[in-house]
């Protein structure tokens, strides 16, 4: 299975609150999870990813926590502002062939000021 | 950004129509990318091209036909759409294909067939 189950579908959030996204896929072979943020009327920009070596990664306020054995990963926004409010895309590929990215449905999180 | 561009931004065709969408990079990627953005469902990859070379068609109906005629342009030509073709068209483009390298995205085509 090549799925990339993401939840929540919405989120809200307080300014100021930590926001979580949580990603779970099923295919072992993945080995590069990436998160992308999309603006309205923009296409989606990398925002983060990480390799299954490590089981956390952190830029800012924004951190990746991996689960390699429960094949789970997620992001966490800290300190949560109005300006991250943006869908955000799980998405998981392996180094098999082309680079050939499987999304995640997205979640689209409101940061309420 | 203007890294990857798309044109136009936004289409209306009737079923019977055609038209192509336009992507260019002005990264100096190898492999660029088409997907299909519907709402509340995932990116859906539609091919990929690697120094102009198609690498990957996912399954996508011949009425997409897509060209790639050097690796700083892709096009998609469109003919006899449905309905339900109606999405967001996202171009994007990668240095190559090794599974790390970022893709950028461009800012898409809207497309509605009437």
């Amino acid at each position: 299975q090549q799925q990339v189950k993401q939840s929540p579908q919405s989120l809200i959030v307080q300014k100021g609150g930590i926001s979580i996204i949580n990603c779970a896929y099923e295919n072992t072979a993945f080995d590069y999870f990436p998160w992308y943020q999309q603006f309205p009327g923009k296409g989606p920009a990398l925002l983060i990813a990480i390799r299954p070596d490590v089981s956390e990664k952190k830029e800012g306020r924004f951190t990746i926590s991996f689960n390699k054995s429960a094949k789970q990963f997620s992001l966490h926004i800290m300190d949560s502002q109005p300006g991250d409010s943006a869908t955000y895309f799980c998405a998981a590929s392996t180094h098999q062939g082309a680079q050939k990215l499987v999304f995640g449905q997205g979640t689209r999180l409101t940061i309420n000021p | 950004e203007t890294g990857v561009t798309q044109t136009p931004r936004h289409l209306v065709m009737g079923m019977t129509n055609k038209k192509s969408l336009k992507c260019e990079q002005h990264l100096g990627h190898n492999a660029m990318y088409w997907y299909k953005q519907s709402a509340k469902k995932p990116l859906e990859l539609m091919f990929v091209y690697n120094f102009k070379e198609q690498t990957e068609n996912n399954s996508v109906p011949s009425r997409f036909s897509p060209e790639c005629p050097n690796s700083s342009h892709l096009f998609l030509h469109l003919h006899t759409l449905q309905p339900e073709d109606s999405a967001l068209y996202l171009c994007a483009s990668t240095r190559d294909l090794g599974v790390s390298y970022e893709q950028y995205f461009g800012p898409g085509t809207r497309l509605t067939v009437t």
